[in-house]
């Protein structure tokens, strides 16, 4: 079973920032909580990962809790582009861990 | 490198047949994930290889599924006696052994079995 929890959908409007949230409240120390999206017939693609600082790059934000019980994915400005189910993944380091557990993710639909 | 690609894109068998999916991974990658994704639902994990061992299977690979990776580069999945129950996006992803930097995944074989 996956270790996460998401809302299952979102709106967002165009231009504006999109804050995905998600819950790990069983993660371990050291376990790395993991961003992807899936825009319609395609593989998932990665977006950014962290640990326990939050974590910045081209395409995004993730800002993770002092505990380490929930983060929340930022998109600063959404376009169209950024429609996508967005997945939350909790994955460790040591052997049996390594796979990915999806969950159903967020459904982001951006309005124009 | 153009990434993880995986063939055909499309496919359509009639129950009971057999098909056969491959994956091409990116070169320096040595890991080589499968799974398999229903309309609706996120990816589910199948099994995963470092080089050519196939290293953890998930209890949904069926005794009708088999998967290889011969010369730790492209791999094949097999699934014989297809049901109507296969019909499912296979899904490919490679990443380097640590993993921490994400898995790239390809564009998925579409499997309709009629």
């Amino acid at each position: 079973d996956a270790k996460t929890t998401q809302p299952p959908s979102m709106d967002c409007a165009e231009g504006r920032a999109a804050n995905l949230p998600c819950n790990h409240s069983t993660i371990s120390g050291n376990e790395y909580v993991y961003w992807y999206r899936q825009i319609h017939s395609q593989g998932p693609q990665y977006i950014i990962h962290g640990l326990k600082n939050n974590e910045t790059n081209e395409m995004a934000s993730l800002i993770i809790t002092e505990d380490r019980k929930s983060s929340t994915l930022i998109l600063p400005h959404a376009t169209l582009r950024d429609t996508a189910v967005y997945y939350c993944i909790v994955r460790g380091t040591t052997s049996g861990t390594y796979k990915y557990i999806f969950g159903t993710g967020t459904r982001l639909k951006v309005l124009a | 490198d153009t990434g993880v690609s995986q063939n055909p894109r499309h496919k359509i068998t009639k129950r009971g047949q057999n098909v056969t999916f491959r994956c091409d991974p990116i070169s320096e990658h040595n890991r080589l994930y499968w799974y398999r994704q229903t309309l609706g639902q996120g990816p589910e994990f199948l099994t995963y290889f470092q080089n050519e061992a196939q290293l953890e299977k998930s209890r949904l690979l069926s005794d009708r599924f088999s998967a290889e990776r011969p010369k730790g580069s492209f791999s094949t999945l097999e699934i014989q006696r297809t049901e109507q129950g296969d019909s499912a996006m296979y899904l490919c992803a490679s990443s380097l052994a640590s993993g921490l930097d994400g898995y790239t995944f390809g564009s998925g074989t579409r499997l309709t079995v009629v």
